[in-house]
């Protein structure tokens, strides 16, 4: 069966640090990737999505990048965090794009 | 830009009633809608979803109905449980494009 791991669980990083976050799905092969932010008591913001390994697609002007450096490994990163980067960023994944997606744990970022 | 949203931000109900989530979508391109519910601290689980050439869709204890004619979505939960205390949110998917979701619903399930 397929898993998606999401890591680390909570992070609390000082404003201008970089950053890391690490997915990655089990038991696919060419998983659709997704990373999606939530801040607190709102709704997922799409960030980021991949369909393939090297293709990132960026939903929104931000302080942070994605890279697909293997098939089933998304990793989400910014070289200098800022306050408004605080929140819950979740990876998910899918089949198809216009199919379920299965979402990870989850990463509760606090920049202070 | 076009969005879906939800018309009420909580929902309070007692245990063993019925309870109805409401969702409204804008963008008319949409083929594929899908329900979520996320607990406390932990990312958004699959409850039910449908296509855009049905109108109802039951799984259990849950039914989802789609109007396209006013873009309405809603979903039934029978019989409400305290388990089923969550923020669902429904999202859409314009066709070949990625998941778009809604502000979300908190639901509260009373003793």
């Amino acid at each position: 069966s397929q898993t998606i791991h999401q890591w680390p669980a909570t992070l609390v990083q000082p404003v201008g640090s970089p950053l890391s976050l690490e997915c990655t799905v089990e038991g696919t092969s060419n998983p659709n990737l997704y990373w999606y932010r939530q801040a607190a008591g709102r709704g997922l913001q799409l960030l980021f999505y991949s369909v393939g390994i090297g293709q990132i697609s960026s939903e929104v002007p931000q302080n942070l990048s994605a890279s697909r450096p293997q098939d089933r490994q998304f990793i989400l990163s910014s070289k200098k965090l800022l306050l408004s980067d605080s929140g819950f960023y979740l990876c998910a994944w899918s089949v198809f794009v216009d199919g379920g997606y299965t979402f990870g744990s989850g990463t509760r970022l606090t920049v202070v | 830009g076009e969005s879906v949203g939800l018309h009420l931000p909580t929902l309070s109900v007692q245990e063993g009633d019925n309870s109805i989530i409401n969702c409204a979508y804008s963008n008319s391109a949409s083929d594929y809608f899908i329900w979520y519910k996320q607990e406390s601290g932990k990312g958004p689980q699959f409850i039910i979803d449908i296509r855009s050439n049905m109108d109802k869709r039951q799984g259990q204890r849950v039914t989802v109905l789609l109007n396209k004619t006013v873009k309405h979505l809603s979903l039934q939960i029978a019989a409400t449980q305290p388990g089923d205390s969550a923020v669902y949110f429904c999202a859409e998917i314009p066709s070949g494009y990625a998941l778009n979701f809604g502000k979300g619903t908190s639901l509260l399930v009373t003793p």
